[in-house]
């Protein structure tokens, strides 16, 4: 299947400060990309659909200024985590759409990244 | 809106031998698609297999087929002969009609022993 790639893997940071989150299609060009949030032994909540030279569609209840998004190119969205708190502190995980071949899709997900706010 | 729901928080299966985790939907699109995902304790999550709605036959990949029952609106995954790296969390979820947002379950976590 697809590759997608996610960087960093785990990330502490200071409480105030700000950490972004880059998810990249290795092997093929994704116009829409998903950012997911996941809790322990929880399933994953979907925050947002980062659309390629688009804004990116918010879920409800997820802040766009907390949690900034930009898609500027086919293989590459980021995610910022401005100013951390500890309450943030989670599993973060991106998916990007492609074909599954017969007209089907499905979506590929990064490795996931570990934010521990302090 | 859809929903998917996994009744089975945990399971226990011995190696090589089969099992099947549940997976009830419901959605009331008349298209849509049903996948299973696999998350090991590193976190990735990884596709196993994809179901459409329209799919006349059961979807196999492998060891892992999906047994696709449409009036009751079930989508188990069947993994035959389990291996220990089988052991995971499995996610089943839905996508309907155009949209492309995936609709996760709560999972059901597989140990697999020896």
């Amino acid at each position: 299947g697809a590759v997608v790639s996610q960087h960093p893997s785990r990330v502490i940071c200071k409480s105030g400060t700000s950490v972004k989150i880059e998810c990249r299609s290795l092997d093929f060009q994704a116009t829409t990309m998903f950012w997911y949030r996941q809790f322990p032994k929880q399933s994953l909540m979907l925050m947002a659909t980062s659309n390629e030279g688009s804004k990116a569609t918010y879920e409800q209840g997820v802040e766009k200024d907390k949690f900034l998004i930009n898609h500027a190119s086919l293989t590459l969205s980021t995610l910022t985590v401005t100013s951390a708190h500890p309450e943030d502190s989670s599993f973060y995980i991106c998916s990007a759409r492609d074909i599954l071949g017969q007209g089907r899709e499905t979506q590929y997900f990064g490795p996931g990244t570990r934010l521990l706010v302090l | 809106a859809q929903k998917i729901t996994q009744t089975q928080p945990g399971m226990f299966v011995q190696e090589k031998e089969a099992v099947t985790l549940d997976c009830t939907y419901d959605t009331s699109d008349q298209s849509y698609g049903l996948f299973w995902y696999k998350q090991p304790s590193s976190g990735e999550m990884i596709f196993l297999i994809y179901q459409g709605s329209y799919d006349e036959q059961n979807a196999t990949e492998g060891r892992y087929s999906l047994n696709f029952q449409k009036a009751r609106k079930s989508a188990n995954l069947v993994i035959s002969a389990s291996q220990l790296g089988d052991s995971a969390m499995y996610f089943c979820a839905i996508v309907t009609g155009g949209g492309n947002k995936l609709t996760f379950g709560t999972g059901t976590q597989l140990k697999v022993e020896l």
